[in-house]
């Protein structure tokens, strides 16, 4: 299995921008998270899915941010306009059915909104 | 604001000897309780897990979890070189919650 694959592994961007960043999670596994990670914040939840179904959004910071899974195997996360607090590693991470199951995080995107 | 906190360390430790890091958690209905690992520049990867109270060990890991105080602690013992990493504490509540993690504790060992 490939594992939870992210894409793009770094992106610099200017402010103003708008950044896509985008997630395939393992295949079979129906939860579905972001996480953004700073060393101010740590590793904190932004958005997770449950069977493609959005459960909470409650950690999105802003209307500029906006997350989608149109289908089982991909997702997005959408910053629009970026702004250069946006900065961190963003990871994406799926689970099997259960919230309690094991996390398998991709390798994170790096953010730069210079 | 559900909270889980950890001393950001850095806890350094000779080679051999028995890392101890510790976490504390604000949300009392909290039933599962992970302990992840990262490495510098790469993503979490767990290493341990334990929903009751009392002693869990795997290998040279040992978690403790007491509900009662909402404390949980790892313990890696005979620790290597190759143990040092930022150790992530999360913590999940009632069914349907995702985890929340702690900022971590940077241990670093020494040869």
């Amino acid at each position: 299995d490939a594992g939870v694959i992210q894409s793009p592994r770094h992106e610099v961007t200017e402010m103003g921008q708008e950044v896509t960043l985008r997630c395939k999670p393992i295949s079979g596994h129906n939860s579905l998270f972001w996480y953004r990670q700073t060393m101010m914040r740590g590793l904190e939840l932004l958005i997770y899915f449950n069977n493609n179904v959005p459960i909470d959004d409650s950690g999105m910071p802003e209307d500029r941010f906006s997350a989608k899974m149109p289908n089982a195997s991909f997702s997005t996360l959408k910053i629009q306009p970026s702004e250069p607090r946006d900065s961190a590693v963003y990871f994406c991470a799926s689970s099997l059915a259960s919230f309690n199951e094991k996390l398998f995080f991709g390798s994170g995107t790096q953010l730069s909104v210079l | 604001q559900k909270e889980v906190e950890q001393n950001s360390g850095p806890l350094s430790v000779p080679e051999g000897a028995i890392a101890s890091l510790n976490c504390t958690y604000s949300d009392r209905v909290s039933q599962s309780f992970f302990w992840y690992r990262q490495y510098s520049g790469k993503s979490p990867e767990l290493i341990m897990s334990i929903y009751s109270n009392g002693d869990k060990e795997d290998g040279r890991f040992t978690a403790q979890l007491n509900k009662a105080s909402q404390y949980v602690s790892l313990l890696i013992r005979d620790s290597q070189p190759s143990d040092s990493a930022t150790y992530l504490c999360a913590v999940t509540g009632q069914a349907g919650t995702a985890l929340i993690f702690g900022k971590g504790t940077t241990l670093s060992v020494s040869s």
